[in-house]
């Protein structure tokens, strides 16, 4: 079975703190993601990778970065955490030759930022 | 840009009623996939079933259907027999190909429906 893990399920940190969200996959995948899950808007895409070091701009990539040194890891930062950036964080990965596309998602870190 | 919209905010049916979630998407892509997912109180995304554009044939997976309508722009999710297990957010999401083909874009979520499935 796919597994992708998060670091924290829950995580409360001050404004103004330098915040790192973690996702480790098992399975060899290529690419990875990260999305914020508000109510009422669904998953919003924040920034995603292909490969090592490579990222992409989702549609919400202001106030975030992020990192990727090995091909299982890919960490989400908020360099200077705000209460607007308390949120569901998932992280998610996906095959590039399986040809389903299907992504797997983790179990999420709720962020409180006070 | 994509967009995907789910009209039903929630919804409420009985035990082994059928019920149907609505989706439509706005894209100039031809080449896409369309899936939904559910996310239980457990808060663990599950892939529910996929759709690529270019197949005409809905797709099924035991009690999970699909209607897919590409003129109409227009995917919606069918549960037959719902059991209290299919209790959960339902989300609607759309993928374009990249083109490189590897699937490296990420997904397009409309704001999910909340579907209760009473005893």
């Amino acid at each position: 079975d796919v597994k992708v893990t998060q670091s924290s399920r829950y995580l409360v940190k001050r404004t103004g703190e330098k915040v790192f969200l973690e996702c480790v996959q098992d399975m060899d995948h290529e690419n990875m993601f990260w999305y914020r899950q508000d109510p009422g808007l669904g998953l919003r895409l924040i920034y995603f990778s292909y490969d090592v070091k490579m990222k992409e701009k989702g549609d919400i990539p202001e106030g975030y970065s992020v990192s990727r040194e090995k091909k299982e890891r890919f960490s989400l930062i908020l360099e200077s955490a705000s209460t607007n950036q308390t949120s569901m964080y998932l992280c998610a990965s996906s095959p590039t030759t399986s040809g389903s596309y299907e992504q797997y998602f983790g179990p999420g870190t709720r962020l409180t930022v006070t | 840009a994509q967009t995907v919209t789910q009209s039903q905010p929630e919804m409420s049916v009985q035990e082994a009623e059928t019920v149907t979630l609505s989706c439509t998407y706005d894209t100039s892509e031809n080449n896409y996939y369309l899936f939904w997912y559910k996310q239980p109180p457990s808060r663990q995304m599950i892939l529910v079933i996929r759709q690529e554009a270019y197949k005409q044939q809905n797709a099924t997976e035991n009690r999970f259907s699909v209607n897919f309508q590409k003129a109409a722009k227009s995917f919606s999710l069918k549960i037959s027999d719902s059991q209290l297990g299919d209790t959960a957010m339902y989300f609607c999401a759309f993928m374009k190909l990249s083109r490189s083909g590897g699937g490296a874009d990420g997904l397009t979520f409309g704001k999910g429906t909340h579907l209760i499935i009473q005893p």
